[in-house]
């Protein structure tokens, strides 16, 4: 079946600007995270959305970021005013309900000039 | 101090060596470890799963965890070229969502 898909996978934007990210879970599957991944470094987490549960923003590392989980499915993590460090790759994973395994998508490379 | 710590290598072997990498944590709550392969420009694929301490072994895989020790290994045999890429740990406790990754251990299987 179809795996964890993400668009763009490349995004060049100006610092200052505004950024959407798109995530497309794995069907069936209920949780669904945001994770940042800087060169050389492990995956730093976002967000947790869980059902219909409120989500889990901990992760967030500014208030210029958010995301929203639209029908329990797809999910859009925004960046606005984007800042150099925020050239990242980001990446979505989603898992089956209770489980601890995460399948991820490709990720979107994000370039803030 | 981080609450897992992985060595980043790079870690740079013969064809057909055996691979030792290692995590260590500090967190006795967490109950499910995992590692994740990682190919360049690539997202993190499930490579093992296990659930507190002992051993697993998926084919050339096998995966350690000891619990008393906060460490935990992945073994590699007969290693290929194709094994040449970065390998993350990662675990969770029981009852929460939250998994905590190490940095990477960056693999090199020269032919």
């Amino acid at each position: 079946g179809a795996g964890v898909s993400q668009s763009p996978s490349n995004k060049v934007t100006e610092k200052g600007k505004d950024v959407e990210l798109r995530c497309d879970p794995i069907s069936g599957h209920t949780a669904l995270y945001w994770y940042r991944q800087s060169l050389g470094q492990g995956l730093e987490f976002l967000i947790y959305f869980q059902g219909n549960s409120a989500p889990d923003k901990s992760g967030l590392p500014s208030d210029r970021f958010s995301a929203e989980r639209t029908g329990g499915s797809v999910s859009t993590l925004t960046i606005q005013r984007t800042q150099q460090e925020d050239s990242a790759v980001y990446l979505c994973a989603s898992s089956e309900p209770k489980r601890n395994e995460q399948f991820f998508g490709p990720g979107t490379r994000l370039t803030v000039l | 101090q981080k609450e897992v710590e992985q060595d980043p290598g790079p870690l740079s072997v013969p064809e057909g060596a055996i691979v030792s990498l290692n995590c260590t944590y500090s967190n006795s709550a967490f109950q499910y470890f995992m590692w994740y392969r990682q190919y360049s420009r690539k997202g993190p694929e499930l490579l093992m799963y296990t659930y507190s301490s002992g051993n697993k072994e998926d084919g050339r895989f096998t995966a350690q965890v000891d619990k008393s020790s906060k460490y935990i290994s992945l073994f590699i045999r007969d290693s290929q070229p194709s094994d040449s890429a970065t390998y993350l740990c990662a675990m969770s406790g029981t009852g929460g969502f939250k998994t905590i990754f190490g940095a990477g251990t960056r693999l090199f299987v020269k032919a």
